[in-house]
């Protein structure tokens, strides 16, 4: 498809277990960002991508918290040890980017994590 | 950090009516502006994205304005249909690689 696509779209877990997070963003999208929504809020910035650099972090709440774009395109959002609060929306966004900074962000449907 | 704040949290209106979401952030110094709607259960729609530079942007029914000085921006939606019942979210994009949300405005239009 064209858009961005997220994997799987829900995830059930229980405490104490990994979760992995897919993303596959549009292609040739230099941008990448991952976000966590919780149930009536806007979406927080978690991490972002240019190409393959993790260029910012700062948003990932703990270290449990881990993202990665090995060849700077498909990106996972690994979290392990999980716990009740880390259930969530976990939203994916790419942009086009390519030097110019304002370009529209493009958003996944999102994986709906629960934790019990 | 910048603050984003969203007035009103839910709305309801009859169709037809013309409306106005109203978006508020704390700090001037941003990139760009961007309104999405979210459908339940669904990942964001952009709408609209005002440069810094832009005092407005417009799409079809739509028209976003940004006032940058004063940190506010408003989304217009004219003629409203039940199908734009949806969460309005505006995000500015503060620092290159950083975007803060509102917590959104819920809509509601009444056939």
């Amino acid at each position: 498809g064209a858009g961005v696509s997220q994997s799987p779209r829900y995830k059930v877990a229980k405490r104490g277990q990994d979760v992995a997070l897919r993303c596959d963003p549009i292609s040739g999208h230099v941008s990448l960002f991952w976000y966590q929504q919780a149930l009536g809020q806007g979406p927080e910035f978690l991490t972002y991508f240019q190409n393959e650099a993790q260029l910012d972090k700062s948003g990932l709440p703990s270290d449990r918290f881990f993202a990665e774009r090995p060849e700077g395109s498909v990106s996972t959002l690994k979290i392990q040890r999980t716990q009740q609060e880390d259930s969530a929306v976990y939203l994916c966004a790419s942009s086009l980017e390519r030097g110019k900074s304002n370009q529209p962000q493009h958003f996944g449907d999102g994986t709906r994590l629960s934790i019990l | 950090k910048q603050e984003v704040t969203q007035i009103p949290a839910a709305l309801s209106v009859p169709e037809g009516e013309n409306l106005v979401l109203n978006c508020s952030f704390t700090d001037s110094a941003i990139y760009n502006l961007q309104w999405f709607r979210q459908d339940p259960g669904k990942g964001l729609t952009s709408l609209l994205l005002i440069q810094s530079s832009q005092r407005e942007q417009t799409s079809g029914r739509l028209n976003a304005s940004l006032d940058k000085s004063s940190g506010r921006s408003t989304l217009y939606i004219a003629a409203s249909q039940p199908g734009d019942s949806a969460t309005y979210l505006c995000a500015v994009r503060h620092n290159f690689n950083k975007f803060y949300f509102g917590s959104g405005t819920k809509l509601n239009v009444k056939p």
